[in-house]
């Protein structure tokens, strides 16, 4: 089945920006978007953000979420320690019927 | 509170069944999408198993189509996933996540682990 491309890890320094990939193709992150999710080890995922750029209530400021074509793409400013953690895209696939993940990009904030 | 519980995992023999249940808490669970999402040890998150907020419409990942039933029964308020037909490919922590506008919403997974 295919998946979406995260690039596996992106290391950054404190308050510093990072900006997190996931490449899917038209039928995936280019027809509804993506969603991004956070996960601490041990810890089940937590949404960030929907359909590219729609925050829940209660998820920082500092984190948003775009879409380029094919390219969805989170940005997190002023970078702190609890942001280190993995992040997963997700979008709808039309052409599976199905959700498809990407492989999860690991953060870390020097 | 809206909560997410999964039970029902353990170890089970390849070519066994095992069925898990995912009971809602604060969250009518007929009112939205359902899903299940796995994740392997030390691996990513896989989708596994959908079932629409009205129970219509069921989807499947290729890897699992054909062994793996997801229902809900409304009157519980609970979510399962039938599986069967288990190979060592299956092991992982089992997910519920609750569909609004995503995956917003997540039980705190229950382990399957296959082994002879």
């Amino acid at each position: 089945q295919a998946g979406l491309t995260q690039p596996p890890s992106v290391s950054r320094g404190l308050g510093q920006i990072a900006t997190l990939t996931c490449t899917g193709d038209s039928n995936s992150v280019g027809y509804q978007g993506a969603t991004w999710l956070q996960q601490y080890q041990g810890q089940p995922p937590k949404l960030l953000s929907y359909r590219s750029n729609n925050r829940p209530s209660g998820i920082s400021e500092r984190l948003s979420a775009s879409r380029s074509g094919n390219t969805a793409s989170l940005t997190i400013t002023g970078l702190q320690p609890e942001d280190e953690a993995d992040y997963y895209c997700s979008a709808w696939d039309s052409s599976l019927s199905g959700w498809v993940f990407g492989g999860g990009t690991k953060l870390t904030v020097l | 509170q809206e909560q997410l519980v999964e039970s029902g995992g353990g170890v089970v023999q390849p070519g066994r069944s095992l069925r898990l249940s995912c009971a809602g808490s604060g969250i009518t669970l007929s009112h939205h999408g359902m899903h299940w999402v796995r994740q392997a040890p030390g691996k990513g998150l896989e989708w596994v198993a959908g079932l629409s907020h009205n129970g219509r419409d069921t989807w499947y990942a290729g890897s699992v189509k054909g062994r793996f039933t997801i229902s809900r029964d409304s009157s519980k308020n609970t979510l399962y996933l039938q599986m069967n037909s288990l190979t060592t490919d299956d092991t992982a922590v089992y997910y519920c996540a609750k569909e609004t506008e995503s995956f917003d919403i997540w039980g705190q997974g229950t382990m399957v682990t296959v082994s002879s």
